[in-house]
């Protein structure tokens, strides 16, 4: 089966980096994706991870870690926009994931 | 480009009933995934379907039935709802199959089964 867990809830203040941490256990494994979701929209594409090692896209990065089944979101200088939730989604032939983070930015 | 298109946005229906949800996937995808996301559940896979075949199916009911036409346009039917299929049904248009590229997702359409 699928096992794909991340925090409930994190919350920041404007300006600092929060980590959202993913760890998977799956049948299957071609690669980690990162979604992020406000409320009432369609989920959008962050970042993709298929190899160990950390992948940077301005103020958002992503690393993955194969054999210790471990991800993270990291999100720099925060922004009030930035409140979310952001979905871990393990690429095993379909996309499964996790229940998602919360992530509330406070001014 | 067009975006992923699901219609309709928002449907009301009752216990018994059955209904179909429609997805236009992103021009030259040939991949669509349906997904149920509810606020206990999350995001849960229903089936994957490319160039017209069924290719992936999720842990659902077979009351849960999908297809896809050869312009790649895809349905999702529901037959007999129950209370419990009340949910944000999303669709997921990619240019591969079995996940291996981005997944474009549609506004959704929220289901009320009353």
């Amino acid at each position: 089966g699928q096992n794909i867990d991340q925090p409930t809830e994190m919350t920041a203040t404007e300006g600092a980096i929060v980590q959202i941490n993913c760890t998977y256990q799956t049948s299957g494994f071609n690669g980690l994706f990162w979604y992020q979701q406000h409320a009432g929209e369609a989920p959008t594409f962050l970042s993709y991870n298929v190899l160990d090692g950390l992948e940077e896209k301005g103020r958002f990065s992503s690393f993955l870690s194969r054999s210790k089944g471990y991800s993270y979101l990291l999100l720099k200088e925060l922004q009030m926009k930035d409140s979310a939730s952001y979905l871990c989604a393990v690429d095993d032939y379909k996309l499964s994931f996790g229940a998602g983070t919360t992530v509330t930015v406070r001014a | 480009k067009a975006g992923v298109t699901q219609t309709p946005r928002y449907l009301i229906k009752t216990r018994g009933q059955q209904v179909t949800l429609s997805c236009s996937p992103i021009s030259g995808h040939r991949s669509v995934s349906w997904y149920q996301q509810t606020p206990g559940q999350g995001l849960q896979f229903l089936f994957e379907y490319f160039s017209e075949t069924q290719r992936n199916k999720g842990n659902f009911p077979g009351r849960f039935s999908g297809r896809q036409f050869s312009n790649s346009r895809s349905e999702m039917n529901v037959s007999t709802l129950e209370l419990g299929d009340s949910a944000l049904y999303l669709c997921a248009s990619s240019s591969k199959t079995g996940g291996r590229a981005e997944a474009f997702f549609g506004q959704g359409t929220r289901l009320t089964v009353v």
